[in-house]
Parts: C-alpha cells; structure tokens; sequence
C-alpha cells in the first residue's frame, strides 16, 4: 500500500532563508508526483507536477526534485518571504487513467518570521 | 470566470440529518471528485466520477453519496450513516486523461 509521509509536520524560518521540504513514498511505482500549497481555510493550488521520468521543475523561486529510486522528493523555496507561510501538500499519481488514484501526505506547515 | 465553487462556505449538520454540499464547475473538465481533509491530515477520496452518471466510490464512501446528473455539478451528500462528519471537504476536477487535479475552495462541515 503506497504511503507518503512528509517531515517535519511543522516548520519556522526568518525571511530570506532558503529552505527544503521533504516528501517520501513507499513504492516507487508512481505515474507522477505533484506539490501543492494550502493557505488556512482553502482549497489546494498546483505548485509543481514531475512526471515519473523526470528528476526536476522549476518555476519562480520554487525547484521540485524527484528521486523514484529512493522513493524521495524535496521542494526548495529559495528567499523565503512572509507570503509562503502555508501548508504544503505532497501527493503522488499511481497510475495513468482519467481519473487517476492521488495520495495524499499530511503536509509540512511553513510559517515565514519578518 | 472560469473555475469550481463550492458553496456553503460553512454547513452545519443536527443529529441524524443528512446535508448536500454543491460542487459546480465551468472548466468543461470530464472527471470530478470529492475528498475530505481532517485537521493535520492529507485529503481521503471519498467519490470520484469520470463521466456523467457513472461515479465509483473512493477509500472513505461509507456514509456518504454522490450524483452526476450534469457534467458541470457533483453535489456530495453526508447522511446519518456518517458518524463523524466534522471536516473539512474539498472538490476537485481534471480533464479527461490528464493527472493535474484543480481545486475549489471547499466547505467545513460542523456538527451541532
């Protein structure tokens, strides 16, 4: 049974520090991997989707590694600002379909101190 | 302006009530789904539909039903059954064949 696990549940940075989060996985048979943000009280928004053939995407400040062998993905916000404090959402696609099976992980919670 | 809603806001649910939480959606996507998030936890799937009047259930559909009568609208239904609905519930949508799911802004289901 696929499992995803994010640690820690909780993080506090000062603003400007680049940082990592973590996500892990238990099989690595995943069609694709994807990290999303939650503001208190929201829905989800797409940050980044790596395809299972992937190792990276970028977009702004925002870099996502995937690593299927290790069952391991990290997101790196670079220069953090107060405006990133959020929940962040890894999730993971097992397979291809219309309506594809996503597991969910818990979640790191990102508080950015000015 | 294109996206999914997802109205109320807040619902509150008596004791052996049941209660219908709206999913509306104009991103002409094909598949929808519901799942619930508790505090501190990832989301659950509780339904998901592909197609107009064909849905199947998810890991956590005991409690719960859903329609697809029209492509645009996936109401989801907390009956009785449901012993603890207190949570936070989420709506999402995704086009036929394609991984990236879009979501509403959900609904907090409170019990009284």
């Amino acid at each position: 049974k696929q499992e995803v696990t994010q640690i820690p549940a909780a993080l506090s940075v000062p603003e400007g520090e680049n940082l990592v989060l973590n996500c892990s996985f238990t099989d690595s048979a995943i069609y694709n991997l994807q990290w999303f943000r939650q503001d208190p009280g929201k829905g989800l928004t797409s940050l980044l989707l790596i395809q299972s053939s992937q190792r990276e995407q970028t977009s702004g400040r925002l870099n996502a590694s995937l690593d299927k062998s290790s069952g391991r993905s990290t997101l790196y916000i670079a220069a953090s600002q107060p405006g990133d404090s959020a929940t962040y959402l890894c999730a993971v696609s097992l397979y291809y379909s219309s309506a594809s099976k996503i597991i969910f992980g818990s979640g790191t919670r990102l508080s950015i101190r000015p | 302006d294109g996206g999914i809603t997802q109205s109320p806001k807040y619902l509150f649910r008596k004791e052996g009530q049941n209660v219908t939480l709206s999913c509306e959606q104009n991103l002409n996507h094909d598949a929808m789904y519901w799942y619930r998030q508790d505090p501190g936890q990832g989301l659950r799937l509780i339904y998901y539909s592909q197609i107009v009047n064909d849905f199947q259930k998810g890991d956590i559909a005991e409690g719960y039903s859903v329609s697809r009568e029209k492509k645009e609208s996936f109401p989801l239904t907390v009956t009785s059954a449901q012993k603890n609905p207190t949570a936070f519930y989420l709506c999402a949508t995704s086009r036929q064949g394609q991984e990236t799911q879009y979501f509403g802004p959900g609904t907090r289901l409170l019990v009284l």
